[in-house]
Parts: structure tokens; sequence; C-alpha cells
């Protein structure tokens, strides 16, 4: 089945630096999901990536596509105390469900003040 | 309009017990999942409802089963509880549900299995 791996698994920042993770998927993906849980919170849907190459922002976070579709990005710009958290990619299984979202196993951003 | 909502928020329960966890969607959502997570393993995908029919299933053992009633609430069980159980219980619901859609988390249940 398919697999979606993050990296890093862990970053520490320090406030105002940038911080990117990133998401690769062994399938090529229809679509792409990005959440972002707070510690002791739970995932809260941040941005669905469809096309090819997409790029799409958000404030300071800047979310992008691959080419093909198996790759996306997300970055945060200066980062701030309230960016703490883990954040999750999510695709589509590849197993031939269309119900089931493969969770990457997150980075956690922690943010020294 | 309310957010999903889990109950209980934490159990403790001993290794062979059985448990029910509870999940009410957002008005109007047909779709609910399940996931289990641990440090570990992450989120890990359980089983997912629609229109009272589960419409696919992870790669957990039999004792992990559900179900969805006609007003989308949805509940899962574990029987024979073991110590690797304990985790938190995240349902989510989705309007359509698949993974066109957006998914709106609960609070989630934390399970202790001791």
């Amino acid at each position: 089945g398919q697999q979606v791996m993050q990296i890093p698994q862990y970053q520490h920042v320090q406030e105002g630096e940038d911080f990117t993770t990133y998401c690769n998927s062994s399938t090529t993906l229809s679509n792409i999901q990005w959440y972002k849980q707070r510690p002791g919170g739970h995932p809260v849907f941040l941005i669905q990536l469809v096309k090819s190459g997409e790029v799409k922002k958000q404030k300071r976070l800047t979310f992008q596509f691959g080419e093909a579709k198996k790759n996306s990005s997300l970055h945060i710009t200066a980062t701030q105390t309230t960016d703490v958290g883990t954040y999750f990619c999510a695709g589509p299984d590849s197993g031939g469900s269309n119900y089931k979202l493969t969770f990457g196993k997150g980075t956690l951003l922690t943010v020294n003040p | 309009k309310a957010g999903v909502t889990q109950t209980p928020r934490y159990l403790i329960k001993t290794r062979g017990q059985q448990v029910t966890l509870s999940c009410s969607p957002i008005s109007g959502h047909r779709s609910v999942s399940w996931y289990q997570q641990t440090p570990g393993q992450g989120l890990q995908f359980l089983f997912e409802y629609f229109s009272e029919t589960q419409r696919n299933k992870g790669n957990f053992p039999g004792r992990f089963s559900g179900r969805q009633f006609s007003n989308s609430r949805s509940e899962m069980n574990v029987s024979t509880l073991e110590l690797g159980d304990s985790a938190l219980y995240l349902c989510a619901s989705s309007l359509l549900g698949g993974s066109s859609y957006e998914q709106y988390f609960g609070p989630g249940t934390r399970l202790t299995v001791t």
C-alpha cells in the first residue's frame, strides 16, 4: 500500500526563523491534504492541493504540490510561537479505495521565543 | 455549527475488557472515520463509515469494530483489550468522505489499558 513519508521528524527553530517540512509518497497522489495538531489537541485541516505544481499561500504558510504529484512541502516564514505543533500531510490510499486517508508521521515543530 | 464530539474523553480499562467509544459528527456530515494515534505509529486509519456502511477498513485485528447509525453518529468497539491498545482514538467527520473532502476531527478519546 501507499506510504507517505515526512521529514524531518522534529524541527526546533528560533522564533523568526523559517521552517519547512516535506512529504513524499511512493505513488502518485490525486491530491494531498495538510493538517496541524497543537500539543494536546486534535488535527485541524489546513489546506488541500490538487493540481500538479500547485502553490497556495495562507499568510506565512506556503504549500506546494510537486509536478509529479508525489511530493509536497509546507514552508512557514518567520515562525512564531503560535506555530508550535505537529504538521501532517495526508493522501488518498493507493490500494483502490478513495475513502481512506494515509497520514504521514508528522513533523513536530517547536519554536524557541 | 457544533464540532465533532467524542465521548468519553478519557477511559481507563483493564486488559481483557472491552470498550465502546462514541462519535457525533458535524450536522450534515455523512462520513465518519476513525483513527488510532500513538507516539510510535502516528495516525493510523481504522475504518470509515458512510450512510451506515463501512466503506474501508485499515489493518487492524478483528477486535476493532465499528458501526454507524442512521443519524450518522458512530461507535467503535474494541474487545479483549491489550496493553498496546492504549492510544488516542480520534474520529473525523466529513461531508461525503473520501480523500477529496477535508476532515474535521473530534477531541479524541484517550484510552489507557492497564
